[in-house]
């Protein structure tokens, strides 16, 4: 069964307003998660890791002020897309794993956002 | 982390076994080889790893070359909802977790 979950699995907003995702670990406690975005017809690109109790670390490109992450237990961790407009339109992906040494990543279901 | 190459697509006819590569000739000491599936609309699927030893688990079995440079992907029984774009990932490390997901293969299962 599933081990991470995600809300919600679908979401239209539309142009400035914000949007946030959670994500869970279900049955495992997650110091770090890791938020994936995948544009139409393209592969999952790394956004940035989440680490609970600090301040998340992005990827080249991805713009913080935007992109909000907010790790504040070891079983959630938010994502809130800030002033969204319409590229920011995308499935939104989170992943934990269990802190174990080279245990498998395992994902939510992911959240289709829609910006209009 | 290492780059990995997949062929494009591939078919496969339900009932027979589905065997994806995957070459990762640039694989480093302390890189395992993980293999994810996504199907359409969801978020991608954990289904085996390993380092260096073959693997099986009750979706696939994991071959991987002595040398390490390639691996192969076995789904003994494709059914038609093993279809899905399949990615062969290696990572390891300090950077594990920041997964490198390349194209893929889109494995088709025809009746």
């Amino acid at each position: 069964g599933a081990v991470v979950s995600q809300h919600p699995s679908w979401v239209i907003c539309k142009s400035g307003t914000s949007v946030k995702i959670e994500c869970r670990s279900l049955d495992f406690q997650a110091t770090t998660m890791f938020w994936y975005r995948q544009f139409p017809k393209q592969s999952l690109m790394l956004m940035a890791t989440s680490n609970e109790g600090s301040k998340a670390t992005y990827e080249q490109g991805v713009e913080k002020d935007k992109f909000l992450i907010n790790h504040a237990s070891l079983t959630l961790s938010t994502l809130t897309v800030t002033s969204a407009h319409p590229e920011d339109s995308s499935f939104y992906i989170c992943s934990a794993f269990r802190d174990r040494v080279n245990s498998p990543l395992h994902f939510g279901n992911g959240t289709r956002l829609t910006v209009t | 982390d290492a780059k990995t190459t997949q062929p494009t697509s591939m078919d496969c006819a339900e009932g027979r076994a589905a065997n994806l590569p995957c070459n990762h000739s640039t694989i480093s000491g302390n890189e395992y080889v993980y293999w994810y599936r996504q199907i359409h609309s969801q978020g991608p699927q954990y289904i085996i790893h390993g380092l260096k030893n073959n693997e099986t688990n009750e979706m696939a079995s994991l071959i991987i070359t002595e040398d390490r440079k390639s691996s192969t992907l076995i789904l003994p029984h494709a059914t038609l909802r093993d279809t899905a774009v399949y990615y062969c990932i290696v990572a390891g490390g300090t950077s594990y977790g920041k997964l490198t997901f390349g194209q893929g293969t889109i494995l088709t299962v025809h009746p």
